[in-house]
């Protein structure tokens, strides 16, 4: 069972457009949620978080809008580049048992110049 | 570079057969956290150790085993391997706040 819905799958953007990554959850448990940033070859970087009680945090061009009541968040790209193109991953952390934390499947982002 | 060591970055095995995957966390970091990932299923959590002793557990196998030893690192033992085992393995670290996970450059497991 998946904690951590995610959508799309891929995502192709044209370069200086807005990409938008999906992401729901269910167990009001979580307390914590991180998106993750996977180059080709290395491992998952933390890029950009959140905690539930604000609705939205902004770090350069990356943008987390949070919506507790629907149990949903999303990562936004301004302005994306083709440095941009990495697989993301949201995620998030309970507090319960040990601070785990679960992974969506993950977006394949292309952006093409 | 995230400070996390994992070794071997390939391994190359048949079906039935044993392996040990090695991760030294980040110095300091007492959480290590064990990730197989997959096409199709993402980042799965296998396990987490703090400081030595199992502190959760996810969706990991029987035949799968992992510890944290005194000086932090861990291992993870696949044994009876099968053609589905098949992934990248990934050891993550944190420290006390447990926000921030450092990932390694993981392991790719091909059993063949």
């Amino acid at each position: 069972q998946q904690q951590v819905k995610q959508s799309p799958q891929s995502l192709i953007v044209q370069k200086g457009g807005i990409s938008i990554i999906n992401c729901a959850y269910e167990n009001t448990a979580f307390d914590y949620f991180p998106w993750y940033q996977q180059f080709p070859g290395k491992g998952p970087a933390l890029l950009i978080a959140i905690r539930p009680d604000v609705s939205e945090k902004k770090e350069g061009r990356f943008t987390i809008s949070f919506n507790k009541s629907a149990k949903q968040f999303s990562l936004h790209i301004m302005d994306s580049q083709p440095g941009d193109s990495a697989t993301y991953f949201c995620a998030a952390r309970t507090g319960n048992t040990g601070n785990q934390f679960y992974f969506g499947t993950g977006t394949s982002l292309t952006v093409i110049p | 570079d995230s400070g996390v060591t994992q070794t071997p970055k390939h391994l190359i095995t048949a079906t039935g057969q044993r392996v040990t995957l090695r991760c030294s966390p980040r110095s300091g970091d007492l959480s290590v956290y064990w990730y197989q990932q997959s096409l199709d299923q993402g980042l799965q959590f296998l396990i987490q150790y703090y400081n030595g002793e199992e502190r959760a557990k996810g969706n990991i196998l029987e035949r799968f085993s992992a510890q944290q030893f005194p000086d932090l690192h861990s291992e993870l033992n696949l044994s009876s391997l099968e053609l589905g085992d098949s992934a990248l393995y990934f050891c993550a670290s944190s420290g006390t706040v447990n926000e921030k996970l450092f990932f390694g450059s993981g392991t790719q497991l091909s059993v063949l």
